[in-house]
């Protein structure tokens, strides 16, 4: 079985700019979640997505922050326009309807210079 | 919401020592307490988990214990080894999986 999978891994770019990071969950998998660790500190929420509709989006940072998970299946998270305090690793987790383990992908280092 | 609270942020231990990582949380309503393991440049991954309905669980090495009354809950490494170094982190949800809360995390060094 394929495991979570993100790309980019590492994305370095300037203040100002538009990035896109993209998921694709485990097959099967109706829940998929973003969340973010900014250095050092805990690893939080960002928002839940159920198949193609989002369940909560509270931990959403601003506006300039926006997630789609098109037809359920992989999701983008396009972060417009980035600023500074964007800079860490965001993850992308997912599992099945009432399934207890959470699968985690890799992370998206994002680095705004 | 959930708040969750973990330390020490990083510990050192020798190889064969004991090591204990413990989370409070704030909301009653948790009843789901997931510990994921992040090796060095990869994923974090699920090494154990408890319920509320249950007070300590245990799969060879590693142990978790749970307090529901003092909403607090304990990892517990025994007879560790250089590969146990990683960043841990616990987490706290009311339903499995789903909006887990997680720790600040706990850098762990296990020394040869």
């Amino acid at each position: 079985e394929a495991g979570v999978t993100q790309f980019p891994s590492h994305s370095v770019i300037e203040k100002g700019q538009t990035v896109t990071l993209r998921c694709d969950p485990i097959s099967g998998h109706d829940n998929l979640y973003w969340y973010r660790r900014v250095m050092g500190k805990e690893i939080k929420f960002l928002l839940h997505f159920v198949k193609e509709s989002k369940q909560d989006e509270s931990g959403m940072p601003n506006n300039r922050f926006l997630a789609e998970r098109t037809g359920g299946t992989y999701s983008t998270l396009k972060v417009q326009p980035a600023e500074l305090e964007d800079s860490g690793v965001y993850f992308c987790a997912s599992n099945r309807q009432g399934g207890e383990k959470l699968f985690f992908g890799s992370g998206t280092q994002l680095s705004v210079l | 919401g959930e708040n969750v609270e973990q330390h020490p942020s990083t510990l050192s231990v020798q190889e064969g020592d004991s090591a204990v990582i413990k989370c409070t949380y704030s909301d009653s309503a948790s009843n789901y307490f997931p510990w994921y393991k992040q090796e060095l440049g990869k994923r974090p991954q699920l090494i154990i988990d408890i319920r509320s309905n249950v007070g300590e669980k245990k799969d060879q090495r590693i142990a978790v214990t749970l307090n529901k009354t003092a909403k607090h809950f304990s990892l517990h490494i025994t007879e560790t080894q250089p590969e146990d170094s990683a960043v841990y982190f616990c987490a706290a949800g009311n339903n499995a999986g789903n909006m887990l809360t997680f720790g600040g995390g706990t850098r762990l060094m296990v020394k040869p």
